[in-house]
């Protein structure tokens, strides 16, 4: 059981370009959500999905793009990365009850130059 | 709309001792689910203990705890008998028992715990 897996583990990017950070769970998990950490900021929310096809914006969501095709997978596009987004991402993943437990992912170090 | 509040960006216990660790959090729900995740060097997030508001026994977890105070919107972690492997960032979350936009976890800034041989 893989749990929650994120791709890549680390990425260097150039200011103005794109990529996709990618998630997918295994655990038949409806809610599916991306964090972006800060230092001294802690967690905050980027984009969440509660199943396939439904997405909606978290507290920090500029710059950032999301689908879900399928239960499985949540990827995160950055359109045209900024210094700005240089974090580590999670994405996390729980049922879709009440107070359920999300689980995250190992988390992808970003560094935009 | 909620707010977690972790007062202790630095904290530090001797090893096999017992530290507390502090989070506010606030709420106009009566209804709704905490937990403390630990974040060690790797940087993988690891939920350490869950406590439902709507019980009111402590949640404990070997040698982690928590004080869970509703009226007061308190709800500290201790750890007994600290080890070397407890050395990590510590978060506190809120998460709504509602669905949707409410149902994501809402954090702490943290605490960075070191433990001293």
């Amino acid at each position: 059981n893989a749990g929650v897996t994120q791709t890549p583990k680390f990425q260097v990017l150039k200011t103005g370009q794109s990529m996709t950070l990618q998630c997918a769970q295994d655990m038949n998990h409806e809610y599916m959500s991306w964090y972006r950490q800060d230092p001294g900021m802690g967690l905050r929310l980027i984009h969440y999905s509660v199943g396939a096809g439904i997405t909606d914006q978290g507290e920090v969501p500029n710059g950032y793009n999301v689908s879900r095709s399928t239960t499985e997978d949540f990827p995160l596009r950055l359109l045209s990365a900024a210094p700005s987004q240089t974090s580590v991402y999670f994405c996390a993943s729980s049922g879709d009850r009440a107070g359920e437990t999300q689980y995250f992912g190992p988390g992808t170090r970003l560094l935009v130059l | 709309a909620q707010t977690v509040t972790q007062s202790q960006p630095e904290m530090s216990v001797q090893e096999a001792e017992t530290v507390t660790l502090s989070c506010t959090y606030d709420t106009s729900e009566s209804d709704y689910y905490l937990f403390w995740y630990k974040q060690p060097p790797s940087r993988q997030m690891i939920l350490v203990i869950r406590q439902e508001a709507y019980k009111q026994q402590n949640a404990t977890e070997n040698r982690f705890s928590v004080n869970f105070q509703k009226a007061a919107k308190s709800f500290s972690l201790k750890i007994s008998d600290s080890q070397l492997g407890d050395a990590a960032m510590y978060f506190c979350a809120y998460r709504s028992s509602y669905g949707g936009s409410q149902g994501n976890l809402i954090f702490g800034k943290g605490t960075k715990l070191s433990v001293k041989p």
